[in-house]
C-alpha cells in the first residue's frame, strides 16, 4: 500500500484556519485519500475523503493536488475540540479488505 | 442514532488469564474490522468480517488472538493466555458494505491491561 507523510505535529490559534498536509508520492490511481481523526480517548471519527476532485463538507475541506501526489486538509476555523491527532490515509479500490492504515498522524494543538 | 458500542470499556488481566471483548456495530452494517493501538501509536489492523465471513485474519499477531461474527452482527475477540505485549486499547469499526469510499464508524475501544 502506498504511504503518507505528514509533520508530527501543529499548532493553531483557536478560531483561526488550519491546513494540515499529506504526502503521498507513490499513491496510485485507484487509491482514495481520506482523513480520520481521533480525539483525546476516543475511537478515530472519519473526517472527509475524495479521490481528484476537491470536497468539501460540514466539518473540513479537502484539497487534492492535481498530480495527486500530495492533500491538505483545512479546518476553516480551528475550536479547542479540534484538537486531535488526524491521519491521512490511502484506501486501494482495489483491496478487497479495505482496511484502514494508520501512520503516525499529526497531532494538533489548538491554542485559545 | 446508535454508534458502535463496545465493552467492557476496560478490562485489567493477570497474564496467563484469557478474555473477550465484544463489540456491536452499527445495525445492518455488513463489514466489521478490529484494530488494536498501542500507546503513543496509530491503529493497527487486526482483522475483517464481511457479514459472517472473516475475509482477512492476516494482522492478529498470534494464535492466542482469536475472532468471530457467528451471525453477522456482533462480534468477539478473544484473547488466550494474555501477555504484557497485549495490553492495547481495542477498537472495532463497521461500515455499511466494502468499499474504499465507505467511512468506518469506530466504537470508543477497550483498554486492555494486562498485570
Amino acid at each position: 500500500d502506498a504511504k503518507t507523510t505528514q509533520p508530527n505535529s501543529m499548532e493553531s490559534n483557536e478560531e483561526e484556519p488550519v491546513h494540515l498536509p499529506c504526502n503521498h508520492s507513490t499513491i496510485s490511481g485507484t487509491d482514495y485519500i481520506h482523513w480520520y481523526r481521533q480525539l483525546p480517548s476516543q475511537g478515530p471519527e472519519y473526517v472527509i475523503h475524495g479521490l481528484t476532485s476537491n470536497v468539501n463538507n460540514r466539518m473540513a475541506s479537502l484539497a487534492i493536488a492535481e498530480d495527486r501526489k500530495s492533500s491538505t486538509l483545512i479546518l476553516h476555523r480551528a475550536t479547542l475540540r479540534d484538537a486531535a491527532v488526524y491521519y491521512c490515509i490511502l484506501r486501494d479500490l482495489n483491496n478487497a479488505g479495505n482496511m484502514l492504515t494508520f501512520g503516525g498522524g499529526t497531532r494538533l494543538m489548538v491554542k485559545p | 442514532g446508535a454508534g458502535v458500542s463496545q465493552s467492557p470499556r476496560y478490562k485489567v488481566a493477570k497474564r496467563g488469564q484469557d478474555v473477550a471483548l465484544r463489540c456491536d456495530p452499527i445495525s445492518g452494517h455488513v463489514s466489521l474490522f478490529w484494530y488494536q493501538q498501542a500507546l503513543g501509536q496509530g491503529p493497527e489492523f487486526l482483522t475483517y468480517f464481511q457479514n459472517e465471513a472473516q475475509l482477512d485474519k492476516s494482522g492478529l499477531p498470534s494464535d492466542r488472538f482469536f475472532a468471530e461474527r457467528p451471525e453477522g452482527s456482533v462480534s468477539t475477540l478473544k484473547i488466550q493466555r494474555t501477555q504484557q505485549e497485549d495490553s492495547a486499547v481495542y477498537l472495532c469499526a463497521s461500515s455499511v458494505r466494502q468499499g474504499p469510499s465507505y467511512e468506518q464508524y469506530f466504537g470508543p475501544g477497550t483498554r486492555l491491561t494486562v498485570t
